[in-house]
Protein backbone atom coordinates (compact mmCIF):
# COMPACT_ATOMS: atom_id res chain seq x y z
CA UNK A 1 0.00 0.00 0.00
CA UNK A 2 1.91 2.93 -0.94
CA UNK A 3 -0.83 5.83 0.05
CA UNK A 4 0.15 9.24 -1.85
CA UNK A 5 2.72 8.75 -4.28
CA UNK A 6 4.40 12.22 -6.07
CA UNK A 7 6.50 12.42 -8.75
CA UNK A 8 8.77 13.91 -9.27
CA UNK A 9 10.76 14.58 -6.04
CA UNK A 10 12.98 17.47 -6.86
CA UNK A 11 12.66 20.02 -10.30
CA UNK A 12 15.04 22.92 -11.50
CA UNK A 13 13.26 24.99 -13.72
CA UNK A 14 14.58 28.12 -15.74
CA UNK A 15 11.68 31.36 -15.62
CA UNK A 16 9.00 30.46 -18.32
CA UNK A 17 9.09 26.75 -18.62
CA UNK A 18 6.34 24.42 -17.67
CA UNK A 19 5.94 21.67 -16.25
CA UNK A 20 3.28 18.94 -14.15
CA UNK A 21 3.40 17.58 -10.59
CA UNK A 22 1.49 13.98 -10.50
CA UNK A 23 0.01 12.74 -7.72
CA UNK A 24 -1.42 9.46 -7.25
CA UNK A 25 -3.45 8.17 -4.57
CA UNK A 26 -4.42 4.15 -4.16
CA UNK A 27 -6.63 4.37 -0.94
CA UNK A 28 -9.81 5.18 -3.67
CA UNK A 29 -10.13 8.46 -1.47
CA UNK A 30 -12.38 11.09 -3.17
CA UNK A 31 -10.84 14.68 -1.49
CA UNK A 32 -7.10 15.27 -3.10
CA UNK A 33 -5.05 18.72 -2.57
CA UNK A 34 -2.18 20.53 -3.76
CA UNK A 35 -0.22 22.16 -0.88
CA UNK A 36 2.82 24.75 -1.23
CA UNK A 37 4.85 24.88 1.89
CA UNK A 38 7.39 28.36 2.34
CA UNK A 39 9.48 28.43 5.16
CA UNK A 40 7.20 30.47 7.96
CA UNK A 41 4.20 30.17 6.46
CA UNK A 42 3.27 26.92 7.01
CA UNK A 43 0.82 24.98 4.36
CA UNK A 44 -0.87 27.03 2.04
CA UNK A 45 -3.59 25.49 -0.27
CA UNK A 46 -3.33 25.90 -4.14
CA UNK A 47 -6.29 23.85 -5.09
CA UNK A 48 -8.65 21.35 -4.31
CA UNK A 49 -10.69 18.17 -5.78
CA UNK A 50 -13.93 16.59 -4.19
CA UNK A 51 -14.01 13.85 -6.98
CA UNK A 52 -13.05 12.92 -9.75
CA UNK A 53 -13.91 15.59 -12.89
CA UNK A 54 -13.98 18.40 -10.08
CA UNK A 55 -11.46 20.99 -9.10
CA UNK A 56 -12.03 24.40 -6.72
CA UNK A 57 -9.19 27.20 -6.32
CA UNK A 58 -7.84 27.18 -2.92
CA UNK A 59 -5.94 29.87 -1.08
CA UNK A 60 -3.16 30.87 -3.16
CA UNK A 61 -4.27 29.94 -6.82
CA UNK A 62 -2.71 32.14 -9.16
CA UNK A 63 -0.25 30.69 -11.79
CA UNK A 64 -1.31 27.21 -11.04
CA UNK A 65 -4.12 24.87 -13.06
CA UNK A 66 -5.11 21.40 -12.01
CA UNK A 67 -7.34 18.34 -13.54
CA UNK A 68 -8.53 14.84 -11.70
CA UNK A 69 -9.37 13.04 -15.16
CA UNK A 70 -9.30 9.83 -12.72
CA UNK A 71 -10.34 9.65 -9.22
CA UNK A 72 -6.46 8.44 -8.10
CA UNK A 73 -4.75 10.92 -10.09
CA UNK A 74 -4.21 14.75 -9.05
CA UNK A 75 -2.14 17.11 -11.63
CA UNK A 76 -0.60 20.49 -10.62
CA UNK A 77 0.60 22.31 -13.92
CA UNK A 78 2.87 25.31 -13.83
CA UNK A 79 2.28 26.68 -17.76
CA UNK A 80 4.76 29.77 -16.92
CA UNK A 81 6.90 29.07 -13.99
CA UNK A 82 8.33 32.25 -12.39
CA UNK A 83 10.91 32.38 -9.18
CA UNK A 84 7.78 32.88 -6.74
CA UNK A 85 7.02 29.22 -7.21
CA UNK A 86 10.08 28.09 -5.72
CA UNK A 87 8.74 25.89 -2.80
CA UNK A 88 7.55 22.38 -1.57
CA UNK A 89 4.63 20.96 -2.80
CA UNK A 90 2.44 18.40 -1.15
CA UNK A 91 0.11 16.64 -2.41
CA UNK A 92 -2.32 15.25 0.09
CA UNK A 93 -5.63 13.09 -0.14
CA UNK A 94 -8.96 12.43 2.37
CA UNK A 95 -11.79 9.69 2.24
CA UNK A 96 -14.31 12.07 3.41
CA UNK A 97 -14.92 16.05 4.66
CA UNK A 98 -16.72 14.20 8.16
CA UNK A 99 -13.34 14.05 9.70
CA UNK A 100 -11.29 15.57 6.84
CA UNK A 101 -8.18 13.11 8.17
CA UNK A 102 -5.83 13.92 5.06
CA UNK A 103 -2.82 11.61 3.97
CA UNK A 104 0.40 13.18 3.02
CA UNK A 105 2.80 12.18 0.43
CA UNK A 106 6.46 13.06 0.32
CA UNK A 107 6.45 16.43 -1.44
CA UNK A 108 7.99 17.73 -4.57
CA UNK A 109 11.37 20.03 -3.95
CA UNK A 110 10.83 22.16 -7.02
CA UNK A 111 13.06 25.40 -8.16
CA UNK A 112 12.70 27.95 -11.02
CA UNK A 113 15.75 30.15 -11.91
CA UNK B 1 -13.76 31.29 9.26
CA UNK B 2 -11.22 29.40 10.85
CA UNK B 3 -7.87 30.10 11.89
CA UNK B 4 -5.10 28.80 13.56
CA UNK B 5 -1.99 30.41 15.71
CA UNK B 6 1.16 28.77 16.65
CA UNK B 7 3.10 30.69 19.32
CA UNK B 8 6.82 30.24 18.78
CA UNK B 9 7.93 29.34 15.19
CA UNK B 10 11.24 27.58 17.07
CA UNK B 11 11.17 25.86 20.39
CA UNK B 12 14.17 24.04 21.86
CA UNK B 13 13.80 21.90 24.68
CA UNK B 14 16.55 19.45 26.41
CA UNK B 15 16.15 15.34 26.14
CA UNK B 16 13.71 14.06 28.77
CA UNK B 17 11.97 17.57 29.09
CA UNK B 18 8.89 18.77 29.04
CA UNK B 19 7.94 19.44 25.11
CA UNK B 20 4.83 22.33 24.98
CA UNK B 21 3.63 23.14 21.68
CA UNK B 22 1.07 25.76 21.51
CA UNK B 23 -1.76 26.28 19.56
CA UNK B 24 -4.63 28.59 19.33
CA UNK B 25 -7.44 28.48 16.80
CA UNK B 26 -10.49 30.89 16.25
CA UNK B 27 -13.86 29.35 14.67
CA UNK B 28 -17.67 30.27 14.94
CA UNK B 29 -18.42 26.73 15.03
CA UNK B 30 -17.43 23.69 16.80
CA UNK B 31 -13.94 22.91 15.57
CA UNK B 32 -12.35 19.97 14.61
CA UNK B 33 -8.68 20.22 15.23
CA UNK B 34 -5.02 18.34 14.70
CA UNK B 35 -1.39 18.32 14.97
CA UNK B 36 0.77 17.00 11.97
CA UNK B 37 4.11 16.10 12.45
CA UNK B 38 6.88 16.48 9.41
CA UNK B 39 9.91 15.20 9.73
CA UNK B 40 13.04 16.34 7.48
CA UNK B 41 12.24 15.84 4.04
CA UNK B 42 9.23 14.10 4.51
CA UNK B 43 5.31 14.82 4.41
CA UNK B 44 3.53 15.52 7.03
CA UNK B 45 1.50 12.86 9.36
CA UNK B 46 -1.51 12.98 11.82
CA UNK B 47 -0.19 12.81 15.29
CA UNK B 48 -3.68 12.90 16.78
CA UNK B 49 -7.25 14.91 16.79
CA UNK B 50 -9.62 16.22 18.13
CA UNK B 51 -13.38 15.58 17.15
CA UNK B 52 -16.07 15.81 19.69
CA UNK B 53 -16.03 14.17 22.98
CA UNK B 54 -13.26 13.54 25.45
CA UNK B 55 -11.07 16.62 25.75
CA UNK B 56 -7.68 15.12 26.05
CA UNK B 57 -6.78 12.60 23.15
CA UNK B 58 -3.75 10.91 23.23
CA UNK B 59 -1.48 10.55 20.10
CA UNK B 60 1.61 8.61 18.49
CA UNK B 61 4.99 8.94 20.22
CA UNK B 62 3.63 9.65 23.63
CA UNK B 63 2.29 12.63 22.69
CA UNK B 64 -0.97 14.38 23.55
CA UNK B 65 -2.87 17.10 23.23
CA UNK B 66 -6.41 19.21 25.16
CA UNK B 67 -9.07 20.96 23.55
CA UNK B 68 -9.92 23.76 25.83
CA UNK B 69 -12.87 25.75 24.29
CA UNK B 70 -13.03 28.30 27.15
CA UNK B 71 -9.62 29.26 25.91
CA UNK B 72 -9.61 28.20 21.87
CA UNK B 73 -6.62 26.42 22.60
CA UNK B 74 -4.90 22.55 21.22
CA UNK B 75 -1.77 22.79 23.38
CA UNK B 76 0.60 19.86 22.31
CA UNK B 77 2.54 18.33 25.11
CA UNK B 78 5.03 14.97 25.66
CA UNK B 79 6.26 14.81 29.36
CA UNK B 80 9.69 13.41 28.44
CA UNK B 81 11.41 14.89 25.00
CA UNK B 82 13.51 12.45 23.17
CA UNK B 83 15.85 12.90 20.27
CA UNK B 84 13.76 11.29 17.51
CA UNK B 85 10.98 14.19 18.38
CA UNK B 86 12.82 16.91 16.36
CA UNK B 87 10.44 17.63 13.40
CA UNK B 88 8.50 20.74 12.88
CA UNK B 89 4.89 20.33 14.11
CA UNK B 90 1.60 21.27 12.46
CA UNK B 91 -1.74 22.27 14.09
CA UNK B 92 -4.52 22.36 11.87
CA UNK B 93 -8.53 23.45 12.30
CA UNK B 94 -11.54 22.55 9.97
CA UNK B 95 -15.02 22.34 11.02
CA UNK B 96 -17.66 19.31 10.21
CA UNK B 97 -18.36 19.00 6.94
CA UNK B 98 -15.65 21.54 5.38
CA UNK B 99 -13.59 20.04 2.48
CA UNK B 100 -10.37 22.25 3.88
CA UNK B 101 -8.20 22.34 6.62
CA UNK B 102 -6.20 25.66 7.96
CA UNK B 103 -3.08 25.13 9.29
CA UNK B 104 -0.83 27.25 11.34
CA UNK B 105 2.67 28.39 10.59
CA UNK B 106 4.15 25.52 11.95
CA UNK B 107 6.94 25.29 14.96
CA UNK B 108 9.75 23.93 14.87
CA UNK B 109 10.97 21.85 17.63
CA UNK B 110 14.55 21.35 18.42
CA UNK B 111 16.11 18.83 21.23
CA UNK B 112 19.16 19.34 23.01
CA UNK B 113 21.52 16.09 24.38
Amino acid sequence: NAGVTQTPKFRVLKTGQSMTLLCAQDMNHEYMYWYRQDPGMGLRLIHYSVGEGTTAKGEVPDGYNVSRLKKQNFLLGLESAAPSQTSVYFCASSMDRALNIQYFGAGTRLSVL
Amino acid sequence: AQSVTQLGSHVSVSEGALVLLRCNYSSSVPPYLFWYVQYPNQGLQLLLKYTTGATLVKGINGFEAEFKKSETSFHLTKPSAHMSDAAEYFCAVSVQGAQKLVFGQGTRLTINP
